[in-house]
């Protein structure tokens, strides 16, 4: 089955740290171009990060810059987030979402989204 | 960064009704860099739309999209009860890509 599947939410002091994970299975992992995609509570969908299919191309929304990065490792068929210095503002539900397109093209809308981890930062 | 506002917020409509969903960008899309997603509650978001009205894979010939420069709808030609759901608009055109609010479309 063609899925995503997120991980590593959870409840976490502001300034603290946490990593999520998406799990992809059912397609070629490493010809996709990915990106994090997050939605904060009664709010709407938010661009996180981009990561291209090669890793030669990153982006982050000026939200995250400097406190979140985002990688990928083919051989596990994972993206990861490393999020630093988090903020009450980061509580969210965190989606890993493929790009439609694959190989060197990107699209910029996503065809395949995970069901979301949630990230809640409170003292 | 284009910001997106969707309108209504809710739409209170009946199986069978026609629903038209809008979505309002604060400045001009452009190349018709636009798209639609579904979600359900609990449920990962589903792409509907691409490039204003193309239908992505399996989406049912009752939901068509259209519009440019800053003005875009999603039209469901007759709601079924699995059409009730949150549905957003997305444009992909200027850096950064960006989402609107999200209308919710609830069973009268």
């Amino acid at each position: 089955e063609v899925q995503l599947v997120e991980s590593g939410g959870d409840l976490v002091q502001p300034g603290g740290s946490l990593r999520l994970s998406c799990a992809a299975s059912g397609f070629t992992f490493s010809s996709y171009s990915m990106n994090w995609v997050r939605q904060a509570p009664g709010k709407g969908l938010e661009w996180v990060s981009f990561i291209s299919s090669s890793r030669n191309a990153i982006y982050y929304a000026d939200s995250v810059k400097g406190r979140f990065t985002i990688s990928r490792d083919s051989a596990k068929n994972s993206l990861y987030l490393q999020m630093d210095s988090l903020r009450d503002e980061d509580t969210a539900v965190y989606y890993c979402a493929r790009d439609i397109a694959h190989g060197d093209s990107v699209r910029w809308f996503f065809d395949l989204w995970g069901r979301g981890t949630q990230v809640t930062v409170s003292s | 960064e284009i910001v997106l506002t969707q309108s209504p917020g809710t739409l209170s409509l009946s199986p069978g009704d026609r629903a038209t969903l809008s979505c309002r960008a604060s400045q001009s899309v452009s190349s018709s860099y636009f798209a639609w997603y579904q979600q359900k509650p609990g449920q990962a978001p589903r792409l509907l739309i691409f490039g204003v009205s193309s239908r992505a894979t399996g989406i049912p010939d009752r939901f068509s999209g259209s519009g440019s420069g800053t003005d875009f709808t999603l039209t469901i030609s007759r709601l079924e009860p699995e059409d009730f759901a949150v549905y957003y608009c997305q444009q992909y055109g200027s850096s950064p890509l960006t989402f609107g609010g999200g209308t919710k479309v609830e069973i009268k």
